[in-house]
């Protein structure tokens, strides 16, 4: 597609519950890169994948955390027993290769309650 | 550890004034610095990218300037319009091995008054 594309834009969950946040990167996009923002505070690393691969995943917060690419394109973050402390914006994007310059998604919005 | 501050944390200013903001990192051994913009609800906007070897960069009524050795950045905005007003983020990719990962600040909040 012409731009990445994160859905949903908006997921509000209960407590204890499992989430799937999707990232369709910009097509021929190597690497892709998943960032939290909470309230007030500016984006933090998460992950970044080089083709299907983890390459860096020492942002992501806990084993709760996971993300996958399996075909080296559309990749899926993955939350399990969500809590309040996870609710923030989370951001998606890629790059042609590493290192190059990144296109964000418009995010997803997680709220949990 | 890379760190990432900018101040103001926010600003307002009237329609048509020159505003300044500012930003320094703790690291200079950096790969670039980039300049973003974010609107409520959506995503990040790049302004203007900043390589290690440059000591600025201009697109339009922004310009951009780096001092790598003092660890700042500022980012002109001349003639402010109210379709300025937006959270203003900074951030750096440091060199060497972690040349794909953004550092960001916590953002300037612009409020440009008609």
């Amino acid at each position: 597609g012409a731009g990445v594309s994160q859905t949903p834009s908006n997921k509000v969950t209960e407590k204890g519950k499992y989430v799937e946040l999707r990232c369709d990167p910009i097509s021929g996009h190597t690497a892709l890169y998943w960032y939290r923002q909470s309230l007030g505070q500016g984006p933090e690393f998460l992950i970044y994948f080089q083709g299907t691969g983890a390459a860096d995943d020492s942002g992501l917060p806990n084993d709760r955390f996971f993300a996958v690419r399996p075909e080296g394109s559309v990749s899926t973050l993955k939350i399990q027993r969500t809590e309040r402390g996870d609710s923030a914006v989370y951001l998606c994007a890629s790059s042609p290769r590493t290192g190059e310059v990144y296109t964000f998604g418009s995010g997803t919005r997680l709220t949990v309650v | 550890k890379q760190e990432v501050t900018q101040i103001p944390a926010a600003l307002s200013v009237p329609e048509g004034e020159n505003l300044v903001l500012n930003c320094s990192f703790t690291d200079s051994a950096i790969y670039n610095l980039q300049w973003f913009r974010q609107d409520p609800g959506k995503g990040l906007t790049s302004l203007l990218l900043i390589q290690s070897s440059q000591r600025e960069q201009t697109s339009g009524r922004l310009n951009a300037s780096l001092d790598k050795s003092s660890g700042r950045s500022t980012l002109y905005i001349a003639a402010s319009q109210p379709g300025d007003s937006a959270t203003y983020l900074c951030a750096v990719k440091n060199s060497g091995g972690s040349n794909y990962k953004l550092t960001f600040g916590k953002g300037t909040l612009l409020t440009v008054n008609p």
